[in-house]
């Protein structure tokens, strides 16, 4: 049972590359969820799904789109790099929303610089 | 939406002496409040966590205090040991609908000293 795993642990971009990050869970969780994290700036919440097929917006998604094609698997997805977005970046996952099942498990992130 | 301020930014401690966090939020409509533990490099962990329906939760040496009137909660370390130096986060979720939210605060880093 690995839990969360994301793809790659490091990335160098240069300003208006592509690229795609991905987020695996094997625990069979309804919801998952894209943070990006900055210093003295604690997590931020970029986008987030509820389901398969389904995403939504959290407070930072501007920059940023999103895919939930399988249960399993979150894509985030950064069309055109800015430096802005150099972060590191976590992937979550919870069984549900409802009390007790939304405890949110985190991968160990990427770490993407873009220069 | 939610808002919520941690402090302090940093904490040091001697070791076995005791470590407070606060944290206060804004949408009285929260209801879920976890702390994460998150090591250099690593990813944020679950250590504790509290529900609006309760005031004080403990867990071995890590208690969680709730003021739901006040808005505002806190993290107790007692007994402080090396292992426990770590950036230390709280959080703030709300239902709505069916998506449940957790809103960071900007952690505190915490050094427990020799």
């Amino acid at each position: 049972n690995a839990g969360v795993t994301q793809t790659p642990k490091f990335r160098v971009l240069k300003t208006g590359q592509s690229m795609t990050l991905l987020c695996a869970q094997d625990m069979n969780h309804e919801y998952m969820y894209w943070y990006r994290q900055d210093p003295g700036m604690g997590l931020r919440l970029i986008h987030y799904s509820v389901g398969e097929g389904t995403t939504a917006k959290g407070e930072v998604p501007d920059g940023y789109n999103v895919s939930r094609l399988k249960k399993q698997n979150f894509l985030l997805g950064l069309e055109s790099a800015a430096p802005s977005q150099t972060s590191v970046y976590f992937c979550a996952s919870s069984l549900s929303f409802r009390k007790n099942t939304d405890t949110q498990y985190f991968g160990p992130g990427t770490r993407l610089t873009v220069l | 939406g939610e808002n919520v301020e941690q402090h302090p930014s940093t904490l040091s401690v001697q070791e076995g002496d005791s470590a407070v966090i606060k944290c206060t939020y804004s949408d009285s409509a929260s209801n879920y409040f976890p702390w994460y533990k998150q090591e250099l490099g690593k990813r944020p962990q679950l250590i504790i966590d509290i529900r609006s329906n309760v005031g004080e939760k403990k867990d071995q040496r890590i208690a969680v205090t709730l003021n739901k009137t006040a808005k505002h909660f806190s993290l107790h370390i007692t007994e402080t040991q090396p292992e426990d130096s770590a950036v230390y986060f709280c959080a703030a979720s709300m239902r709505s609908g069916t998506a449940s939210k957790l809103t960071f605060g900007t952690g505190t880093r915490l050094q427990v000293t020799l």
